[in-house]
Parts: C-alpha cells; structure tokens; sequence
C-alpha cells in the first residue's frame, strides 16, 4: 500500500528567510501526482502545489517549489522568502492513477511556525 | 458557488448515539470523499464515491456507513459512536478527468467530541 512520510512535525522559520519541508512516499506506481496542501488554523484545506511523476521538472508557484526526486521518492517543499501568512500545518499527499478513484493518501502533516 | 458544504461544524455526541454528518456539493462534481483528520494528524480517508449510487471503503470505514443518492450528497452515518471516533470530518469533492490540473475542494470540516 501506498503510504506517505513527513518526518518533521515541527519546523520554525524566521520571516524573509527560506525553509524546506520534507516528505517521502512508498510506491510501486510509475504514473501518479504528489501535492502540498496548506491547512492554516482556520482548517481551510488549501492547495499549495502539484506535480506529475512523469515530469521531471520541479513544479513552482510563486514563492513555492519542490524539489522532485522519483528515484528516491523524495518531495521536499521549498518555501522563500517566508511570511507571517504561511504560518500552518503542510500536508504531503500521494494521489495514484489506479482505477481512476482520485484518492488522496496524506502524510502526517508538518506545523510551520513563522518568527517575525 | 457555495462548494461544499458540511453540517454541522461542531457536535458532541454521548457514546452509543448516533448522527449522520452532512456533506453538499453544488459544482456538479462526480467524485466525493469523507476524510477524519485526528489531532496533530494527517487525513485519513473513510469513504470515497465516485457517482451517484458508487461507494466504496478507504482507509479506515470501521464505525462508519455512506450512501450517494445523487450526485450532489454524500453523508456519512455514525451508528454507534465510540470516543475513538473523536475528530474532525472533512468532505472533499472533485471533478473527474482534470488530470494534475485537478482541484480537490474541501468542506470547512465537522469537529465531532464522543464523550
């Protein structure tokens, strides 16, 4: 079964600086999507990025990028230049292509604390 | 677009009650999910749907029962509530055929406290 890792429940930034976030999935799968979702303490579930496996350039938005590694199955987020408003809990999550269902498998969340 | 909507947003239950979260979505879309996201946790999918009449179980359905009698509703029923079932409920849905380009919406999420 497909699972997904994050392995920092806490991370802390300082405003205008840059912090990563990691994330690791197990698939047996050649051909699915990985995204980040941002879940601020509203609860709000907000899509932050996506990116194709087949794809081997890393997806961007704005202050947001991943670094894609499929061999390792390894999907970091970079976020730049962070602001007070980034401030929350970042979910990795796996959705895999077979029999179509769009199932979202979820990591364990990060909580991102932003210093001013 | 009111998107998806779930009620209640807060609800304590006593143990052995029962209660069905409700789950609406007004964009048309075919593929609707209930996910319970525990404190500190990621989602974890309960049921998902992929049409109207089409159920199926994910991750973790003990506790819990569906039904999709249209496209646009998709609650989920609590027969038995036991204090393990604490959490917040979400429902998502999303459209199908969008690719990566796909968007899953969520609802603003249930808090239900089994005590």
């Amino acid at each position: 079964a497909q699972t997904v890792t994050q392995s920092q429940p806490e991370m802390s930034v300082q405003e205008a600086e840059t912090v990563t976030l990691s994330c690791t999935y197990d698939t047996s799968e050649s051909d699915y999507y990985l995204f980040w979702y941002k879940q601020p303490p509203s609860r709000q579930m907000i899509l932050v990025i996506r990116q194709e496996a087949y794809k081997q350039q890393n997806a961007t938005e704005n202050r947001f990028s991943v670094n894609f590694q499929k061999a390792a199955k390894s999907f970091s987020l970079k976020i730049s230049d962070s602001q007070l408003g980034d401030a929350a809990m970042y979910f990795c999550a796996y959705r895999y292509l077979n029999g179509n269902t769009g199932k979202l498998i979820f990591g364990q969340g990060t909580t991102l604390q932003v210093k001013p | 677009n009111a998107g998806v909507t779930q009620t209640p947003k807060f609800r304590i239950l006593k143990i052995g009650q029962s209660m069905t979260l409700q789950c609406t979505q007004d964009m048309n879309h075919n593929y609707m999910y209930w996910y319970r996201q525990d404190p500190g946790m990621g989602l974890k999918l309960i049921y998902y749907s992929v049409g109207a009449g089409i159920t199926d179980k994910g991750e973790v359905p003990n506790g819990y029962n569906v039904s999709r009698s249209t496209t646009e509703d998709f609650p989920l029923r609590l027969e038995l509530a036991a204090p393990s079932q604490t959490s917040v409920y979400f429902c998502a849905s999303r459209q199908r055929g969008q690719g990566v380009n796909e968007k899953l919406f969520f609802g603003s999420g249930t808090q239900l406290s089994v005590l």
